[in-house]
């Protein structure tokens, strides 16, 4: 079993849409949570960053881990053409060492 | 501010090759670094990490090999490419204290042939 599932999609939406993106993970020793936006041959960019469980609002951005379920999840409000990237999740057990992602979810918003 | 350069963007090897990547990070000290490869459509692999000078971690037993010479400086190599080492390579970095997102380099795309 992988540390960290990712349904890697593609998931086609039409533009205004609310997107819902969701990895889970295995290793319980997990406290820090990242999302990141990967544009075609491109290297990733960090979205939205957390710290153990709870919410993080960050504009159209919204980051939810749920640590008792093992879960984490990206909401995107307001889905535009230009959210249209592979989204990919990322968690450590602490501020070094190991850093594993997840497999991506591809996202295609139709304008 | 950080920046992190990578390079090259682009390689075409043959099999048997050598292979050398470099990545350098700007503006930070004791960084924790990172290279991931990416097969097309696919998720990071974590390859190989490092937390200071000299000291390596290696996540997949593979033809690659990586080295810290300097603490901002991180190389990925490999005596002899296979077909199957080709993909997208990225370098990333992660601050040493506090924050704990990854900053990523912009990737080298590496095509054996």
């Amino acid at each position: 079993q992988k540390e960290v599932e990712q349904d890697p999609g593609p998931l086609s939406v039409p533009e205004g849409a609310i997107v819902s993106l969701n990895c889970t993970y295995s290793n319980s020793a997990f406290q820090y949570f990242m999302w990141y936006r990967q544009y075609s041959r491109k290297g990733p960019e960090l979205l939205m960053y957390t710290y153990s469980s709870g919410n993080k609002e960050d504009g159209r951005f919204t980051a939810q881990v749920d640590k008792s379920s093992k879960y984490i999840s990206l909401f995107i409000r307001d889905s535009q053409p230009s959210d249209s990237a592979t989204y990919l999740c990322a968690m450590s057990a602490s501020n070094t060492g190991k850093l594993i992602f997840g497999q991506g979810t591809t996202l295609q918003v139709k304008p | 501010s950080q920046t992190i350069h990578q390079w090259p963007a682009t390689l075409v090897q043959p099999v048997g090759s050598p292979l050398s990547l470099e990545c350098t990070v700007e503006g930070t000290s004791n960084p924790n670094l990172y290279w991931y490869r990416q097969a097309a459509g696919r998720g990071l692999q974590l390859l190989f990490y490092s937390v200071g000078i000299g000291q390596i971690s290696s996540e997949v037993p593979q033809n690659l090999s990586a080295s810290r010479p300097q603490d901002r400086q991180f190389i990925l190599s490999s005596k002899k490419l296979l077909l199957s080492d080709s993909g997208f390579y990225l370098c990333a970095w992660r601050p040493p204290y506090g924050g704990t997102e990854a900053f990523f380099g912009q990737g080298t795309r590496l095509t054996v042939v």
